[in-house]
This record gives C-alpha cells, sequence and structure tokens, in this order.
C-alpha cells in the first residue's frame, strides 16, 4: 500500500457515457497528478494540481475533466471518449520531496 | 519532444545473477532522477532516486550510477530474485525545478529465471 486509492480498479464504457475517476491520499502531500499509461510507452502526465490548484495541463482533450476539491481528493472526469483512450490511468501524489507515490492504477476499456 | 528511453525492451536473467538495466536521459539540466519497478496490475512503485550532483548511490541490493557526460542512467540489482520480476523505468525532473513535473522512460521488462 503506498497510500494512496483509486476507484474504480476497473471501468468500461461506452463513448456516450460518462463516469469518473476518483483519487484520494493519505499522506498529506500537496501535489496531486493524473498519467495516463498505453501499451509500449511511457507515462504520460496529463494534470498536476497543486494546493487545490491546476498547474499543469499537459494538451489533454476537453473530454477529460480534472476536479481537485482539497488536497486529498483528485477526480477525473470522463465523457465521449474514443477506443484509444483505453489506457491505464494512474494518479500520484507528491511533496517537495520530489518523490512520487502511486495508485494502483483505473484500467479503462473504451467500447 | 524530448523523452527518456531505454536500451533493451526485455531482460532475461538467471536467479541470483545481478541485472544492469540502462536508461538515456534527454536533458542535460535534469537535476533529479527516480527508478520506478511497476509489478502486473499494480502502480509505478519507487525504488531509488540520486541527484545530478552524485555518480552514485546504494539502496538495499539497488545501485544507481549517474554519468551526466553521456547522459547515462543505470540500475543494477544484485543478487536478482523471482520478486524482481517487472517492469523498470526511470524518470528525470527537467529543470525548472521544483515543478512536479518528469519525464518517464518506455520501460524495462525484467524476467527471472529459475
Amino acid at each position: 500500500e503506498t497510500g494512496v486509492t483509486q476507484t474504480p480498479r476497473h471501468l468500461v464504457m461506452g463513448m456516450t457515457n460518462k463516469k469518473s475517476l476518483k483519487c484520494e491520499q493519505h499522506l498529506g502531500h500537496n501535489a496531486m497528478y493524473w498519467y495516463k499509461q498505453s501499451a509500449k510507452k511511457p507515462l504520460e502526465l496529463m494534470f498536476v494540481y497543486n494546493f487545490k490548484e491546476q498547474t499543469e495541463n499537459n494538451s489533454v482533450p476537453s473530454r477529460f475533466s480534472p476536479e481537485c476539491p482539497n488536497s486529498s481528493h483528485l477526480f477525473l472526469h470522463l465523457h465521449t471518449l474514443q477506443p484509444e483512450d483505453s489506457a491505464l490511468y494512474l494518479c500520484a501524489s507528491g511533496d517537495k520531496s520530489y518523490e512520487q507515490y502511486f495508485g494502483p492504477g483505473t484500467r479503462l476499456t473504451v467500447t | 519532444g524530448e523523452s527518456v528511453g531505454l536500451h533493451l525492451p526485455t531482460l532475461s536473467v538467471q536467479e541470483g545473477d545481478n541485472s544492469i538495466i540502462n536508461c538515456a536521459y534527454s536533458n542535460s539540466a535534469s537535476d533529479y532522477f527516480i527508478w520506478y519497478k511497476q509489478e502486473s496490475g499494480k502502480g509505478p512503485q519507487f525504488i531509488i532516486d540520486i541527484r545530478s550532483n552524485m555518480d552514485k548511490r546504494q539502496g538495499q541490493r539497488v545501485t544507481v550510477l549517474l554519468n551526466k557526460t553521456v547522459k547515462h542512467l543505470s540500475l543494477q540489482i544484485a543478487a536478482t530474485q523471482p520478486g524482481d520480476s517487472a517492469v523498470y523505468f526511470c524518470a528525470e525532473n527537467p529543470p525548472p525545478s521544483g515543478t512536479y513535473k518528469y519525464i518517464f522512460g518506455t520501460g524495462t521488462r525484467l524476467k527471472v529465471l529459475a
């Protein structure tokens, strides 16, 4: 256990559905991240939140909408996704010590 | 764009032998590097880190070497065990420092043979 939890662990959704991914960290960190991990590709940074403020949007399509209500929770709202969005979505948290702690990920399949 | 790459996609090692996983990073000004281990069905797990003012750092059974001249990073695992089987990838933190942004490599799969 890394202190970062993600739900659900697996999600199958149609292209017209709306769903949300949830991440929670119990480490007292100030920064939270969303990453996308596709097969045979490097981890792709999507969003960064620092003290609840979004500090990074790495040119992510608007069909992905993040929300950070407080420093412990991070959501990723999904709508009208495409099959190529199928991937493992990882949440991480960190502080100024640079180390990032990852959650187990949500395996998303878009049909 | 900038990227961090790994030389070998798959490495097979006999149990008990030492493993060496390599990584080429792209930004000569990167000041912090991390090695991660990712087991099947799990998120990446921190193994060891090193700052750019160091050439070598040792942990428990693992050693990271940094060669800034050729922008090369390596992870050495001593006496490799079956539990070491996983994907390993490196990450670099390019400037500006403290931005919490990392560039990750694609990963090397380590297979430990009994």
